[in-house]
């Protein structure tokens, strides 16, 4: 079946450094990508999204990137900072009615 | 004020009985799903809604049963058969299918 892949679990980076999280997915149709940013015990809250039609997306210090071809996309947070930490998921679009979600990455910002 | 809410918060069940979480959206959104958030395996999908009473599984529907009698309102029941419900409950709602999910606050069950 479809399926999200998402790398690193588990991510740590000096405050100041950038991250990056990638995900690659199975479904070629798939043409939206979210990334969603949950802290410990709230609700997902949409970050960033992108579309099949656009290769780059930037807003302030979060940036995706979609590679279709290869079936890949990557978040990069650059100029982190303490509350950048939390879990961060992926995931995309499957037919016309749902999404499905990577596992997720757990990103630490050491001061 | 708009939005999705869950009720309750916090949910403790004996095994054997079930039990129903609640999830109302005044967003006026057709589509609305339910996950299950277990630690390091994301979210999962259980059942979605995409107009009012009718309902298609998702990946995990075993032991989950789900109504849509309004455009609101999606609650979900967690049965007796499901091995393992002790879990995050997610709802969430989006205008039109595969687009912008808004999320609920979760329900916590906790079964022993």
């Amino acid at each position: 079946g479809e399926n999200v892949e998402q790398h690193p679990s588990t991510l740590s980076v000096q405050e100041g450094d950038s991250a990056v999280i990638k995900c690659t997915y199975s479904d070629s149709a798939s043409n939206y990508f979210p990334w969603y940013k949950q802290e410990l015990g709230k609700r997902p809250q949409l970050i960033i999204d992108i579309r099949s039609n656009v290769g780059e997306k930037k807003d302030q210090r979060i940036a995706v990137t979609l590679n279709k071809t290869a079936k890949h996309f990557s978040l990069h947070i650059t100029e982190t900072q303490p509350e950048d930490s939390a879990v961060y998921f992926c995931a995309a679009s499957i037919g016309d009615d749902k999404i499905i979600f990577g596992k997720g990455t757990r990103l630490h910002i050491l001061p | 004020d708009g939005g999705i809410t869950q009720s309750p918060k916090y949910l403790f069940r004996k095994e054997g009985q079930n039990v129903t979480l609640s999830c109302e959206q005044n967003l006026n959104h057709d589509a609305m799903y339910w996950y299950r958030q277990d630690p390091g395996q994301g979210l999962r999908l259980i059942y979605y809604s995409q107009i009012v009473n009718d309902f298609q599984k998702g990946d995990i529907a075993e032991g989950y049963s789900v109504s849509r009698e309004k455009k609101e309102s999606f609650p979900l029941t967690v049965t007796s058969a499901q091995k393992n419900p002790t879990a995050f409950y997610l709802c969430a709602s989006t205008a039109t299918g595969a687009s912008l999910q808004y999320f609920g606050p979760g329900t916590r069950l906790t079964v022993t």
